[in-house]
């Protein structure tokens, strides 16, 4: 069965600041995906980043960059100089083949303070 | 570009009323899925439809069904409400290509 475990529940930090978002995953696919999505307050879902299980390469965008480790089973996310904008609940997700369902970890809820 | 079209965004019932949550998804998108999202929870999968079967099933009560029309859009009928369906309900569509599930605004149900 898919699991995806994001242990922080909630990180304060003061704007300027860079936070890393930690998200492990447990699978028994070889091919899989995993995803990012941020919740803002206002409670949209909306996507960010997506990995496939071969690609292992990191990415960044502008201040947002992963890093994707299958020896470790994490895909984790960094956000650099965070800006209040970024406060934030962030869903790490799995799905197990093409096409199918998500699972989503508990969320890390991201406080971003002037 | 167009996004999930969600209706309506916010619904208040009673309890043991029926509610109807429709979807339109982005075009030419060929997979809707909805979710459940309690509050302070992750969002829980609920069923999914590919060019109009349903394609996958989650933990969806049996008072709940959906269906995808001929025009990709998609509803959830839910009856027999109880305070615990409130919640913020999710649609998100995808397309075979990209398989990359993008969600609408999502529609906050209230049961009092």
């Amino acid at each position: 069965a898919q699991k995806v475990t994001q242990a922080q529940t909630e990180i304060s930090v003061v704007e300027k600041e860079d936070v890393t978002l930690d998200c492990v995953y447990e699978t028994r696919d070889t091919t899989y995906y995993l995803f990012w999505y941020k919740q803002p307050p206002s409670g949209e879902l909306v996507f960010l980043i997506r990995r496939n299980s071969f690609d292992e390469q990191n990415e960044i965008s502008g201040r947002y960059s992963w890093n994707f480790q299958k020896s470790t089973s994490s895909f984790n996310f960094t956000i650099t100089a965070s800006q209040v904008v970024d406060s934030a609940v962030y869903f790490c997700a799995l799905s197990e083949r093409g096409y199918s369902t998500l699972t989503f970890g508990k969320g890390t809820m991201l406080l971003v303070s002037p | 570009a167009a996004g999930v079209i969600q209706s309506p965004r916010h619904l208040i019932k009673e309890k043991r009323e029926t509610a109807t949550l429709k979807c339109y998804p982005i075009p030419r998108h060929d997979t809707v899925y909805w979710y459940q999202q309690g509050p302070g929870q992750d969002p829980q999968f609920l069923i999914s439809f590919y060019e109009k079967m349903q394609s996958d099933k989650g933990s969806i009560p049996d008072r709940f069904s959906a269906q995808q029309f001929s025009d990709y859009h998609s509803e959830l009928n839910m009856s027999s409400l109880e305070l615990g369906d409130s919640a913020l309900y999710f649609c998100a569509s995808s397309s075979l290509a990209k398989n990359i599930q993008y969600f609408g605004a999502g529609t906050r149900l209230s049961v009092l």
